[in-house]
């Protein structure tokens, strides 16, 4: 089962407006990290937070992680349509494995 | 460009073949993980893999195995393929290997396709 669901599972925003997703976990964490996805392309990690952090920010986005309510936000400010990808959420829990999430499809219209 | 790379980028096979999938990890990564990632399960951690030694295992069926050579790079076997081997298979590699706090650098994926 995946240990990472992200909500929503679609998003389409406007270029300029703030684009929020939202990761939720079910074990303690070690940390958490965010991977954007290109159609068909690998991912590209794009910030990790440990779980003695409650927010960190990167450029445009800004992460978020409450660990008594296991769940992570990523918040991307000021779209472009350069952003529209699918974005990940990966955990690992004490063990070496990653556990990605379902994943937040961003579209970002122009 | 990640620096890790795979081959080949597409495979087309039929069912009950054998394939082999290889990666080459990023210049100085000890660690090598692979997943599938297909349009009904999302990205599924297969295996790792640091310095020649599997570390982790995920959801990997027993028809598939891996290995990690002495230069680094690693293959992923699949056999006795089915319909539902269909997906994109994905290489990473990282430079440390602890408890998930090394950044991933991910391959462009080999993308099969099982007739």
């Amino acid at each position: 089962s995946q240990q990472g669901e992200e909500d929503p599972q679609a998003l389409s925003i406007q270029e300029g407006e703030n684009a929020t997703m939202n990761c939720s976990y079910k074990t303690s964490i070690n940390n958490l990290q965010w991977y954007r996805q290109n159609s068909g392309r690998g991912l590209v990690h794009l910030i990790l937070i440990r779980s003695n952090e409650r927010e960190k920010h990167s450029g445009r986005l800004r992460v978020t992680l409450d660990t008594s309510k296991k769940s992570s936000s990523l918040l991307i400010t000021a779209s472009r349509a350069a952003d529209t990808a699918s974005y990940f959420c990966a955990t690992t829990s004490g063990t070496y494995k990653y556990i990605f999430g379902t994943g937040t499809r961003l579209k970002v219209l122009a | 460009d990640s620096g890790v790379t795979q081959t080949p980028k597409h495979l087309i096979t039929a069912t009950g073949q054998r394939v082999t999938l290889r990666c080459s990890p990023r210049s100085g990564d000890l660690s090598v993980y692979w997943y599938q990632q297909s349009l009904d399960q999302g990205l599924q951690f297969l295996i790792q893999y640091y310095n020649g030694e599997e570390r982790a295992k995920g959801n990997i069926l027993e028809r598939f195995s891996a290995q990690q050579f002495p230069d680094l790079h690693s293959e992923l076997n699949l056999s006795s393929l089915e319909l539902g081997d269909s997906a994109l298979y994905f290489c990473a590699s990282s430079y440390g290997t602890s408890g998930g706090y090394n950044e991933q650098f991910f391959g462009p994926g080999t993308r099969l396709t099982v007739l």
